[in-house]
């Protein structure tokens, strides 16, 4: 089955700085990365996806970036601000029919924005 | 729209004891999914579903079983609690691939 790594595990940033999480997949046959965050005790909230036809992705202050040959994507948050410290996970899947959107999560990157 | 809703929001169970966590979409999604999450750590699926009366089993669907009889509703059912079922459980729906994420299910089972 699919195994995600994710790293770094914290992260700590001077606010208005940038951050970067990066996660490496296992399984080739993954087409489609999502990005969740995860305030203190809420659910997780998509933020950002990408599917493998496409090597970035930009909204606003957030990027996705993909490298299908390396099996990594990347989360790219510029001019960070107190309001974005919370879990960032990366998740993989292979979008089939036959079984929806099943994801592998990776194991959360703690970004921690210092005003 | 209200989403994705689970219900209890915290539970206390004993160890041998059964309940039911229940999650309801009214996005109309077909495809369904329960996921927990330990302290610290990522989710992990434990059953999902694609449409009403088909299920199937996630990475950790021991000592758990679901049904799915309407689009909207899929319950989880814990039949004999054990401490290690201690998590948070989140069920999830999607449509096009974005999953939306209920509140989540705090469960403690001492």
């Amino acid at each position: 089955g699919e195994n995600v790594e994710q790293h770094p595990s914290t992260l700590s940033v001077q606010e208005g700085d940038s951050a970067v999480i990066k996660c490496t997949y296992s399984d080739s046959a993954s087409n489609y990365f999502p990005w969740y965050k995860q305030e203190l005790g809420k659910r997780p909230q998509l933020i950002i996806d990408i599917r493998s036809n496409v090597g970035e992705k930009k909204d606003q202050r957030i990027a996705v970036t993909l490298n299908k040959t390396a099996k990594h994507f990347s989360l790219h948050i510029t001019e960070t601000q107190p309001e974005d410290s919370a879990v960032y996970f990366c998740a993989a899947s292979q979008i089939l029919k036959s079984s929806g959107d099943k994801l592998t999560f990776g194991t959360g990157t703690r970004l921690a924005v210092r005003p | 729209n209200a989403g994705v809703t689970q219900t209890p929001k915290f539970r206390i169970l004993k160890i041998g004891q059964s309940m039911t966590l229940q999650c309801t979409q009214d996005m109309n999604h077909n495809y369904m999914y329960w996921y927990r999450q330990d302290p610290g750590m990522g989710l992990k699926l434990i059953y999902y579903s694609v449409g009403a009366g088909i299920t199937d089993k996630g990475e950790v669907p021991n000592g758990y079983n679901v049904s799915r009889s309407t689009t909207e509703d899929f319950p989880l059912r814990l039949e004999l609690a054990a401490p290690s079922q201690t998590s948070v459980y989140f069920c999830a729906s999607s449509s096009n691939s974005a999953q939306y994420f209920g509140p989540g299910t705090r469960l403690t089972v001492l």
